[in-house]
């Protein structure tokens, strides 16, 4: 079964406008974690936020939110004022309980208009 | 602080013919990944060292490819002999054991062909 799961192929923003990436998750631990990850075209993985299960808090870093809905199983990410450099993959990604490895999803391409 | 390093950035292969790729973690990070992307997917795990041992390597596909993290710094990966569907991205990521979060750095990657 899929762990993670990104429905939306790609997204079109006009700069300075939010934009919202869909991430649900698949896990039965109880202990786990959710990134977001951008992916430009240069190739590099660029760590973004992180979200763990017991945070009560949704996460922020700068203009990046973390939609956290723990009972849907869900970890949205919101950019928020976007910017033509925010054109890139995103990806959501989970590690599960004490493991180091992280699962990913599909990926969500946007692309910001001027 | 110098990030992850690999190389090279591109290479083009003919198939059946053997290919490897270098990664360079950051300095201190005992953890070291390889990831497989295929183009529009998202990463997946080939392999994970721990220093120089080798934790999990359950979807490294052993007939073909070959991993080494001699003296558990640098990495390399190989694959021997190269097919079609080898065609993707290498990604190299390393973590520091005492992460609080835990998030993997990753390298630029190495974009294979094989024609």
């Amino acid at each position: 079964a899929q762990k993670i799961t990104q429905t939306q192929p790609g997204m079109f923003v006009q700069e300075k406008e939010a934009v919202t990436l869909d991430c649900t998750y698949d896990t039965s631990d109880q202990s786990y974690g959710l990134f977001w990850y951008k992916q430009p075209s240069s190739g590099e993985m660029i760590f973004l936020i992180y979200q763990g299960s017991y945070d009560e808090q949704n996460a922020t870093e700068g203009r990046y939110s973390l939609n956290f809905q723990k009972a849907r199983k869900s970890a949205n990410l919101v950019i928020s004022a976007s910017q033509l450099g925010d054109s890139a993959m995103y990806f959501c990604a989970m590690r599960e309980g004490h493991d180091y490895k992280l699962s990913f999803g599909a990926g969500t391409t946007v692309t910001v208009r001027a | 602080e110098a990030g992850v390093v690999q190389s090279p950035r591109y290479k083009i292969i003919e198939k059946k013919q053997p290919v490897a790729f270098w990664c360079n973690p950051i300095s201190g990070h005992n953890t070291l990944y390889w990831y497989l992307q295929n183009l529009g997917q998202g990463p997946e795990l080939l392999i994970r060292y721990e220093n120089e041992e080798a934790v999990d390597d359950s979807q490294l596909p052993k007939d073909r490819f070959s991993a080494e993290r001699l003296k558990g710094v640098d990495s390399t990966l190989k694959i021997q002999p190269a097919e079609l569907g080898d065609s993707a991205v290498y990604l190299c990521a390393s973590s520091p054991r005492q992460g609080v979060v835990g998030e993997l750095f990753f390298g630029e990657g190495s974009r294979l062909t094989v024609l």
